[in-house]
C-alpha cells in the first residue's frame, strides 16, 4: 500500500515552454502532498507543500509564479513548471502524506526535467 | 533548530559483511525518525520508522536501527550486505511539523 506515481518520469522541453508534472496517490487519499527538488549528488529540497482545495505554501526562495501547484484531488497533485529555462532542469520528486494523524511521507518515483 | 548529520557521505563494504550507516539529530521536540534509499534514478523509499514505541526499530529488506536519546543518535544496520543494498539512505527527522528535514545522505557501495 501508500504507492504514490509520477508523470511523466523523464520529459525535455524547449526553453520557454511550460511543463506539467502529475503526483498522484494510488491507493489512498492525500491529504497532503509536497514537491521537492533534487541537484545531483544533493539531498531533497522542499519546494512547496499542498493541503487538497487549498493553495500551496511555498518555501523561501522559490517563485510561486514559476512553479504553478495544483491539488485539486484527494489523489492529484500537480507541478508546472512555466516558462522553463535550462537552469530549471532537475530532478522533482512528490511526496503525499495519508492524514493529519501521520507524519510519514510516500514517496513518487521522481520526474526527470530536461530544459534546452 | 532542528537538524540531521549523516557523519560519511559514502561507505563502502564488502558483499555478505556488516553495514553501519550513522545518524546524529538535533531536535527540540520527541522527534519521529525515518531512514529512507534512494536507487538511482529513483524516488525514495521508506526503510523504518522511530516513533518512541520501541527503540530498536525493524525495517525492510533486513535493515534496522536503534534510537538512543543519550547519543542522539539513529544508525542504521544491517548485518550483511547484498549488491542490491547499493543506493544513497537519507536519514530524516520531523521534529514535530509537518516538514521533514533531511540529512545529506549516505552513498553505499557494495563490492563482490
Amino acid at each position: 500500500g501508500a504507492v504514490v506515481s509520477q508523470h511523466p518520469s523523464w520529459v525535455i522541453c524547449k526553453s520557454g515552454t511550460s511543463v506539467k508534472i502529475e503526483c498522484r496517490s494510488l491507493d489512498f487519499q492525500a491529504t497532503t502532498m509536497f514537491w521537492y527538488r533534487q541537484f545531483p549528488k544533493q539531498s531533497l529540497m522542499l519546494m512547496a507543500t499542498s493541503n487538497e482545495g487549498s493553495k500551496a505554501t511555498y518555501e523561501q526562495g522559490v517563485e510561486k509564479d514559476k512553479f504553478l501547484i495544483n491539488h485539486a484531488s484527494l489523489t492529484l497533485s500537480t507541478l508546472t513548471v512555466t516558462s522553463a529555462h535550462p537552469e530549471d532542469s532537475s530532478f522533482y520528486i512528490c511526496s503525499a502524506r495519508t492524514g493529519f494523524g501521520t507524519d510519514t511521507q510516500y514517496f513518487g518515483p521522481g520526474t526527470r526535467l530536461t530544459v534546452l | 533548530a532542528q537538524s540531521v548529520t549523516q557523519l560519511d557521505s559514502h561507505v563502502s563494504v564488502s558483499e555478505g559483511t556488516p553495514v553501519l550507516l550513522r545518524c546524529n539529530y538535533s531536535s527540540s521536540y520527541s522527534p519521529s525518525l525515518f531512514w529512507y534509499v534512494q536507487h538511482p534514478n529513483k524516488g525514495l523509499q521508506l526503510l523504518l520508522k522511530y516513533t518512541s514505541a520501541a527503540t530498536l526499530v525493524k525495517g525492510i529488506n533486513g535493515f534496522e536501527a536503534e534510537f538512543k536519546k543519550s547519543e542522539t543518535s539513529f544508525h542504521l544496520t544491517k548485518p550483511s550486505a547484498h549488491m542490491s543494498d547499493a543506493a544513497e539512505y537519507f536519514c530524516v527527522v520531523n521534529p514535530g511539523f509537518q516538514k521533514l528535514v533531511f540529512g545529506t545522505g549516505t552513498r553505499l557501495l557494495v563490492s563482490p
